[in-house]
């Protein structure tokens, strides 16, 4: 069964530090992966997108690695700031592709605290 | 133009009210997208729409009825909902790739249903 799953469930940081979140799939192939960040009560965005072929995307504060020989890719946030406080979802595009193969994972839940 | 715009942001109803969700972007997207989110929970694919035909139903109870009246709008109308019906419900959008595989997605603020 395709599965992604993400740890951990929740993280609390001191603004201005630095963390990783995790996610590992067992989709296989896949198409791309994808980081999004969803403030409480809105919807996602989109932070970075990665083919199979790609191993690190940037964007700003945010880079996401992927190793798809283990099958996991992480989403480092540096310099934290209050406003990263959000669900961040991995979300895996099966090779097959199609509208309803998108994979979601659960979610981190990241608290940035003063 | 990046956005895709929902209305209401907020949506009060009682299980016996007609009600509409709207969606709509300027994109040029030809796939457009209603998804499903309780609490703590990841997005539920509800319906896709490509090309404003319907391509996707996740076997959504009828009193879901969604409708895409043109390229940019897409519709969702609610009636007879029942209390385990609220969720935030967001529309999403994206280009339309060979072999129906989807471009990025872009989502908009959600809808955020209490039925009563």
């Amino acid at each position: 069964k395709n599965q992604v799953e993400q740890s951990p469930q929740s993280l609390i940081i001191l603004e201005g530090k630095n963390c990783t979140l995790q996610c590992n799939y067992t989709v296989s192939p896949f198409s791309n992966l994808r980081w999004y960040k969803q403030d409480t009560g809105r919807g996602p965005v989109s932070l970075t997108i990665m083919t199979f072929s790609e191993n690190t995307k940037s964007n700003g504060r945010y880079t996401a690695t992927l190793d798809a020989d283990t099958k996991q890719s992480s989403l480092h946030i540096t310099a934290s700031q209050l406003s990263d406080s959000a669900s961040y979802i991995c979300v895996v595009t099966p090779f097959s592709g199609g509208y309803n193969k998108l994979i979601f994972g659960a979610g981190t839940r990241l608290a940035v605290h003063p | 133009d990046t956005e895709v715009t929902q209305t209401p942001k907020h949506l009060v109803m009682g299980m016996t009210n007609k009600k509409s969700l709207k969606c709509e972007q300027h994109m040029g997207h030809r796939a457009m997208y209603w998804y499903k989110q309780k609490a703590k929970k990841p997005p539920e694919l509800m319906f896709v729409y490509s090309y404003e035909k319907l391509s996707i139903n996740e076997s959504v109870p009828s009193r879901f009825s969604p409708e895409c009246p043109n390229s940019s709008l897409l519709n969702l109308h609610l009636h007879a909902l029942q209390p385990e019906d609220s969720a935030l419900y967001l529309c999403a959008s994206s280009q339309v790739r060979d072999r129906g595989s989807t471009g990025e997605l872009f989502f908009g603020e959600g809808s955020r249903l209490t039925v009563l």
